[in-house]
């Protein structure tokens, strides 16, 4: 199993560009989750899904789009690249919410924004 | 979910115990004490996690008071690989997301 992997590794976009960052799993877990962390700080969580077709907001959903077609597949978009967006990006997966779960997360994606 | 209270930083010389503490003193009874780490640049690692009985796994213990209020991981024998931030969280039964806050940095040191 690859687990969790992510693209693309490192991106720099200009204000107000879009891109999408991927994320695919091979651990067939129904939940997934993105994260960001600014500089010398801990993960937030930006938004997750619980299965295919069911996404919803975290703590700092503003500014990023999520979709969930696939059990495999949790791209992130970003539409309107801001400064304030710099940060790595973190996917997760795990196979339920419960408690005992383990997320395990991707290698991240580093993102600067000019 | 609880919050954590975890020192900013902590040394420790390769080859001996590396004890990590912890304190969580508003833990409710369904939340269970996971910890993982982050070396530097990389995905954030599960260790272990546990509700109220010490664990052990191939990485590490955890021990937490009776009163659950704190615990604390142990790294039986530091390596210098072992250098990372170490992140408490707790956890509902039931949760969504891992709060995490700004965790130790563990310095193993030869």
């Amino acid at each position: 199993n690859a687990g969790v992997t992510q693209t693309p590794k490192f991106r720099i976009l200009k204000i107000g560009q879009s891109m999408t960052l991927q994320c695919t799993q091979d651990m067939n877990h129904n939940y997934m989750y993105w994260y960001r962390q600014d500089p010398g700080m801990g993960l937030k969580l930006i938004y997750y899904s619980v299965g295919a077709g069911i996404t919803d907001k975290g703590e700092v959903p503003n500014g990023y789009n999520v979709s969930r077609s696939t059990t495999e597949d949790f791209p992130l978009r970003l539409e309107l690249a801001a400064p304030s967006q710099t940060s790595v990006y973190f996917c997760a997966s795990s196979y339920s919410n419960r408690g005992t779960d383990t997320q395990y997360f991707g290698p991240g994606t580093r993102l600067t924004v000019l | 979910d609880a919050k954590t209270t975890q020192p900013p930083s902590m040394d420790c010389a390769e080859g001996r115990a590396a004890n990590l503490p912890c304190n969580h003193s508003t833990i409710s009874g369904n939340e269970y004490v996971y910890w993982y780490r982050q070396i530097h640049s990389q995905g954030p690692q599960y260790i272990i996690h546990g509700l109220k009985n010490n664990e052990t796994n191939e990485m590490a213990s955890l021990i937490i008071t009776e009163d659950r209020k704190s615990s604390t991981l142990i790294l039986p024998h530091a390596t210098l690989r072992d250098t990372a931030v170490y992140y408490c969280i707790v956890r509902s039964g039931y949760g969504n997301k891992l709060v995490f806050g700004a965790g130790t940095i563990l310095r193993v040191k030869s």
